[in-house]
């Protein structure tokens, strides 16, 4: 069962507005934590945010933030004023703890091509 | 923070021959992941490789296919063997750090053609 899901394969976003990409999770670890990064065609993964399971506050970073509702086991990332240059695939990802113990591990989900329209 | 070099940064094989990739870090670290990126999708992970211990492995992903090693907490290798058309992708080396693990960061990966 795939443990990191993004429902959307492809978004289109307006210069200047704001646009939330999605991601839902599932682990039975209660110490985990949601990784979002950014992948432009030049192949680099740029880490944008991180939510730690136990934060109390949703995390920011500039332009990004993360709606993390742990209920719901989803941590969608928010990008305020889209810039052209945001125009890239975003990933998500989960740190847990592996079922062999002893160790973490970071799994991405299938990824969101956004294209900001000028 | 971590700084990843990997070598080769690209490389073109034959099949049946096997590739031995090669990823430093500046730093010294506990847990390096190996991933595979093929064109156009997500990054899967193919296993974990912790100093002082057999790598662990993602399903669908075995030893004698994709051996590793970790000699120390600044170094690692991943062989893919026995290579065919289907292994053509680019692979990674990561490195999750930090005190509560929120840090990962990437090598600029080696991309392999296999003919």
């Amino acid at each position: 069962a795939q443990k990191i899901t993004q429902t959307q394969p492809g978004m289109f976003v307006q210069e200047k507005e704001a646009v939330t990409l999605d991601c839902t999770y599932d682990t039975s670890d209660p110490s985990y934590g949601l990784f979002w990064y950014k992948q432009p065609s030049s192949g680099e993964m740029i880490f944008l945010i991180y939510q730690g399971s136990y934060d109390q506050q949703n995390a920011t970073e500039g332009r990004y933030s993360l709606n993390f509702q742990k209920a719901r086991k989803s941590a969608n990332l928010v990008i305020s004023a889209s810039q052209l240059g945001d125009s890239a695939m975003y990933f998500c990802a989960m740190r847990e703890a592996s079922h062999s113990g002893g160790y973490q591990k970071v799994t991405f989900g299938t990824g969101t091509k956004l294209q900001v329209i000028p | 923070s971590a700084v990843i070099s990997q070598k080769p940064s690209r490389d073109i094989c034959q099949r049946g021959t096997s590739l031995t990739i090669q990823c430093q870090v500046d730093s010294q670290v506990t847990m390096m992941f190996w991933y595979r990126q093929q064109p156009g999708q997500s990054l899967t992970l193919i296993a974990t490789a912790n100093q002082g211990s057999e790598a662990t492995y993602e399903s669908g992903f075995v030893i004698d296919k994709f051996p590793i090693s970790r000699p120390n907490l600044t170094f690692s290798t991943l062989t893919v063997s026995n290579m065919s058309p289907e292994d053509s992708s680019i692979y990674l080396c990561s490195v999750l750090t930090g005190i509560t693990y929120n840090e990962q960061f990437f090598g600029p990966g080696t991309r392999l053609t296999v003919l």
